[in-house]
């Protein structure tokens, strides 16, 4: 049973083209993050959201719009790829309500541009 | 004042040694500071964690010993096996926006070796 999944785990791309990461979690969380590890591998939080309602969007270009269409789910569009947008992408969550601050990862989907 | 700092960027440590790995942040909000493992090609695994209202915590191999009026954390990996090998984050966690969230602020990373 995987708690929080990712797909794809790797996508190429050329620069300019649009896609979309997914994020599904079965841990019954309320709260869902995109975090982006860059070539030396610092970890640095994108977005967050509780119970479908984005909470925090860490001055990310507005290139790059998270969705939630349910509490356990939460994708990443990308429009206009940059080259700098190659890195690995990571989905994580966890249950804020009960005052847990647990935050569990998916295995990542490292995306290249080209 | 976000930031939390680590070290040392990459620790080489022989089978049955002791590894360390220190961390340093500013924000006195903080307060939550996880410790999570990565191996290549996975996602941050969380390990294990502290708040700022204990100074120890053990978890096994694992130890955080934690600082309050120095603002400092540190892991300590007793009797290290190479299937420690790894990366390893620390982190430390603001709770706001009403309660909704709380971010994680991650420390740069660093690469342990266990050599056997």
């Amino acid at each position: 049973d995987t708690a929080v999944s990712q797909t794809p785990k790797y996508l190429v791309t050329q620069m300019g083209n649009d896609k979309s990461i997914k994020c599904e979690q079965n841990l019954g969380h309320d709260t869902m993050y995109w975090y982006k590890q860059d070539s030396k591998k610092f970890l640095k939080i994108m977005f967050s959201y509780n119970n479908k309602e984005l909470i925090i969007n860490e001055t990310v270009p507005n290139r790059f719009s998270p969705k939630s269409p349910d509490k356990a789910h939460l994708n990443l569009h990308i429009n206009s790829l940059e080259l700098g947008d190659s890195a690995v992408y990571f989905c994580a969550s966890s249950q804020v309500i009960t005052g847990s601050y647990e935050q569990y990862f998916g295995p990542g989907t490292r995306l290249t541009v080209t | 004042q976000q930031q939390v700092k680590q070290s040392p960027q990459s620790l080489i440590v022989q089978k049955g040694g002791i590894s360390i790995i220190n961390c340093a942040y500013e924000n006195t909000a903080f307060d939550y500071f996880p410790w999570y493992q990565q191996f290549p090609g996975k996602g941050p695994a969380l390990l294990i964690a502290i708040r700022p209202d204990v100074s120890e915590k053990k978890e096994g191999r694992f130890t955080i010993s934690f600082n309050k009026s120095a603002k400092q954390f540190s892991l300590h990996i007793m009797d290290s096996q190479p299937g420690d090998s790894a990366t390893y984050f620390c982190a430390a966690s603001i709770r706001g926006y009403g309660g909704a969230t709380n971010k994680l602020i991650f420390g740069t990373g660093t690469l342990l070796a266990v050599q056997p």
